[in-house]
């Protein structure tokens, strides 16, 4: 069975600062990896994902991420934080037919 | 906007009763998923249908129930409710199932 686990509830990250949101997941076969953000009182927005080819993927908003399949990770990293990225933060990883969520990193960007 | 619609946005209802929350995907998605999204549970898939066909189940209580008519439109079916059912209910669609998907808003439910 899959599993994703964001080991940070929260990150705290001055307003231009690089920033990551750390993710890693257990999956049988190549895993489809995705990050989500999600604003308050609204669905979840998709940012980006990964699923074959160049380890570092370019997503919506200025977020990249990095596949690391000896470390199984999938870290969301950004260079420059804005105040307007402070969100929750979902991983996703899909095994056969399920997708399955972090259970999410609240990211705060303080100007 | 994602192209999800889901109804109602908030529904209120007492515990024991029975309530049915509607979901229509962005035009063209065959892939109907159900999440809730609770405070102490994070997001928790429950449910996914391709083209009609379940495909996969995940955390989904036996009062709880779905499906996916010719339309592709989905709709969660919830019976005896309790209290512990409050969350916030998301339906997300997809093209395919290695593509990403599309949140609807979410349907508040609080059951008091």
């Amino acid at each position: 069975a899959q599993s994703v686990a964001q080991p940070e509830d929260q990150v705290n990250v001055a307003e231009g600062n690089p920033l990551t949101v750390k993710c890693t997941y257990s999956v049988s076969g190549n895993p489809y990896l995705f990050w989500y953000v999600q604003y308050p009182n609204r669905g979840l927005q998709f940012l980006l994902k990964y699923i074959t080819g160049d380890n570092l993927v370019k997503g919506s908003y200025g977020f990249e991420a990095e596949f690391n399949k000896s470390q199984t990770s999938f870290h969301l990293k950004k260079p420059s934080a804005l105040v307007s990225d402070s969100a929750l933060y979902f991983c996703a990883v899909r095994g056969g037919f399920k997708t399955i969520f972090g259970a999410g990193t609240r990211l705060f960007v303080k100007a | 906007d994602s192209g999800v619609t889901q109804t109602p946005k908030h529904l209120i209802t007492a515990t024991g009763q029975r309530v049915t929350l509607r979901c229509s995907p962005r035009s063209g998605d065959l892939s109907v998923y159900w999440y809730q999204q609770s405070l102490d549970q994070g997001l928790q898939f429950l449910i996914q249908y391709y083209n009609g066909e379940e495909r996969a189940k995940g955390n989904i209580l036996e009062r709880f129930s779905a499906q996916q008519f010719p339309d592709l439109h989905s709709e969660l079916n919830l019976s005896s409710l309790e209290l512990g059912d409050s969350a916030l209910y998301f339906c997300a669609s997809s093209f395919r199932e290695d593509t990403e998907a599309f949140f609807g808003q979410g349907t508040r439910l609080t059951v008091v």
